[in-house]
């Protein structure tokens, strides 16, 4: 079964400053989502890369996907505040998107 | 915001009782996935499923069973539950292979 390894496992940054989290799979990517949880909350989609090479941005968040290295990357411009919440990501397997497997999370604090 | 919702949203039960927990949507849409959220261990997948009366297991799905009698809604039942069910259950849905979304999760003790 698939795996996925998020790094670090938790983030304080000053607000401002850029960061980056990662999250390596155990097997080839085919599909990866990245997720935003604030604390008590659901999960809220932030989006989905499924090319090798592939990059998206949403506002000051950016997605990269490496398929070689089986990794993710999600970076983070100029914090604030609002960034503050556990990120995790998901992956499909060659079969499809139907099922995802999640990686642990990364806890990120923002302190001014 | 997808229409997902989930009741209870929160409850306390005791070893040994039944617990049904119902997750609601208004998308129409095929796929409804129940998660379990506990620390150190991330989201894990318990069961799911990809149309009416069709579903399948996850990966940590003794002890829990499902029923889909309708597209909008998905059941997830402790038969008896236990101490190692306590946990934030989470219910997702999903238009195939596309972005799952979840709804606001059921806390779950049981004592």
């Amino acid at each position: 079964s698939q795996e996925l390894e998020q790094s670090p496992q938790s983030l304080i940054v000053q607000e401002g400053k850029n960061l980056t989290i990662n999250c390596t799979s155990s097997k080839t990517l085919y599909g990866l989502y990245w997720y935003k949880q604030k604390y008590g909350e659901g999960l809220i989609f932030l989006m989905m890369l499924q090319k090798g090479g592939e990059e998206k941005s949403h506002e000051k968040i950016t997605a990269k996907l490496d398929e070689k290295k089986q990794q993710s990357s999600l970076h983070i411009t100029a914090s604030q505040p609002s960034h503050a919440g556990i990120y995790l990501c998901g992956a499909g397997t060659n079969f499809g998107n139907e099922k995802l497997t999640f990686g642990t999370g990364t806890r990120l604090t923002i302190i001014p | 915001d997808a229409g997902i919702t989930q009741s209870p949203r929160h409850k306390v039960t005791e070893t040994g009782t039944p617990v049904t927990l119902r997750c609601h949507q208004t998308e129409n849409h095929r796929y409804m996935y129940w998660y379990r959220q506990d620390p150190g261990h991330g989201l894990r997948l318990i069961h799911y499923s990809y149309g009416v009366k069709d579903t399948d297991k996850g990966e940590v799905s003794d002890g829990y069973s499902v029923s889909r009698s309708k597209t909008e809604d998905f059941l997830l039942t402790l038969e008896s539950a236990t101490s190692s069910q306590t946990s934030v259950y989470f219910c997702a849905i999903s238009a195939g292979t596309y972005e799952q979304y979840f709804g606001p999760g059921t806390r779950l003790t049981v004592t």
